[in-house]
């Protein structure tokens, strides 16, 4: 079955450690975002691309950074200049002229 | 600037009641407009969009919604709800000019059902 597949599930940080994170999809979107999902704070959109060796930032890019060197992956390290980086990470894809996106089950990351 | 904007951060119903979730948007050009439902720990599941024409869209597991331009609307309900809709529900909207920029998310409505 296709989807997006976010790994690892769970993942803790030490101070000054930077921290990538996976995020790999077969529905052959064109399309991929990052989002980050605080309690109470709803999803921000942190970094998105929209063809492979191209990407945007979002809202909150500062302290991570992507890289979209294949079609169908997309990782986001999380650096050390993040300064509170605990929060859930999900991923997502689309479809460009359709626009609904497609998620992940998300990466919890917490700090040590 | 797009933003979305969700009444009640929590909403309790009776199992069996009717459900209404309420979601307010701003956009500058005709929106995209989006339901997602999430589990705890899970990732985002979309219920329902719309895009263009009919304004009353029907989406799964009963949900459905109505775009009302004039209010800048687009309020979720179920006739009848079920314990397994107890979830997170998110609003979103779209106007990005190529539809490839990101959505803008609600902060969410956490949806309670008593039995």
């Amino acid at each position: 079955d296709g989807g997006i597949t976010q790994s690892p599930k769970y993942l803790f940080r030490k101070e000054g450690q930077n921290v990538t994170l996976s995020c790999e999809q077969n529905l052959n979107h064109d399309a991929m975002y990052w989002y980050r999902q605080d309690p109470g704070q709803g999803l921000r959109l942190i970094y998105y691309s929209q063809i492979v060796n191209d990407f945007q930032k979002g809202d909150i890019a500062e302290g991570y950074s992507v890289s979209r060197e294949k079609k169908e992956s997309f990782p986001l390290t999380v650096t050390s200049a993040q300064k509170n980086p605990t929060a859930f990470y999900l991923c997502a894809s689309s479809i460009v002229p359709e626009r609904a996106q497609h998620f992940g089950d998300g990466t919890r990351l917490s700090i040590l | 600037a797009q933003s979305v904007t969700q009444l009640g951060s929590h909403v309790s119903v009776s199992e069996g009641a009717l459900v209404l979730l309420r979601c307010n948007y701003s956009s500058s050009v005709p929106p995209y407009l989006f339901w997602y439902v999430q589990y705890p720990n899970q990732g985002l599941q979309l219920l329902l969009k719309y895009t263009t024409g009919a304004t009353l869209v029907k989406g799964i597991n009963g949900f459905e919604a109505e775009f009302k331009k004039s209010e800048t609307s687009f309020h979720l309900t179920k006739p009848s709800a079920h314990m397994s809709d107890a979830a997170e529900y998110f609003c979103a909207v779209s106007e990005g000019g190529g539809g490839a920029d990101g959505l803008t998310f609600g902060k969410g409505t956490h949806l309670i059902i008593q039995p």
